[in-house]
């Protein structure tokens, strides 16, 4: 059974620092992996998809990367922002039309 | 915006009524999914569409039922509301139902069963 996490469950930092969201997942026969953000009172916005065959994708100061081989991603945040503030999610999809959801890293960026 | 609109934003029913929560989208995907969010529990889904009038279960299904009668719109159905369904309820929506399609969620409708 699939199953993803995501550490550190919470994150402050000071404006400025360069940051790396980590999400683990349990079976390493995916076909991609997608990372989300989400605005409190807000739904997920789709930041990057990573496809298996990929090793990196950038939009940015964004930078995702993909290793099957070791069930990790990294999100890579450069010169974070107050407005970065938000909930970073991960996910990646099941057979047929379902997607496991990690629980989330809570980000907060203190000017 | 991927051009999702949920309506309505906010509800609150009592016990036993039931509700229908609407998701309209102006891309034209085929494929658009009702997800509920919990504390606990993450994103889970609930049904899911591949076409007008094609439509299937995902793993939280019990007690809603949805229709699809045009491409634009996707309607969930709570038939008698419980106090367990009160929760965040997401539209998605995806281009194909190819894996590499990405995911695009609406802002949510926040429902509360009294």
């Amino acid at each position: 059974k699939q199953e993803v996490t995501q550490i550190p469950a919470a994150l402050s930092v000071p404006e400025g620092e360069n940051l790396v969201l980590n999400c683990s997942f349990t079976d390493s026969a995916i076909y991609n992996l997608q990372w989300f953000r989400q605005d409190p009172g807000k739904g997920l916005t789709s930041l990057l998809l990573i496809q298996s065959s990929q090793r990196e994708q950038t939009s940015g100061r964004l930078n995702a990367s993909l290793d099957k081989s070791s069930g990790r991603s990294t999100l890579y945040i450069a010169a974070s922002q107050p407005g970065d503030s938000a909930t970073y999610l991960c996910a990646v999809p099941l057979g047929g039309q379902n997607f496991v959801f990690g629980p989330g890293t809570r980000l907060s960026v203190l000017p | 915006d991927a051009g999702i609109t949920q309506s309505p934003r906010h509800k609150v029913t009592e016990t036993g009524t039931p509700v229908t929560l609407r998701c309209h989208q102006t891309e034209n995907h085929r494929y658009m999914y009702w997800y509920r969010q919990d504390p606990g529990h993450g994103l889970r889904l609930i049904h899911y569409s591949y076409g007008v009038k094609d439509t299937d279960k995902g793993e939280v299904s019990d007690g809603y039922s949805v229709s699809r009668s045009k491409t634009e719109d996707f309607l969930l159905t709570l038939e008698s509301a419980t106090s367990s369904q009160t929760s965040v309820y997401f539209c998605a929506i995806r281009r194909t139902g190819d894996h590499n399609s990405p995911l695009h969620f609406g802002n949510g409708t926040r429902l509360t069963v009294t």
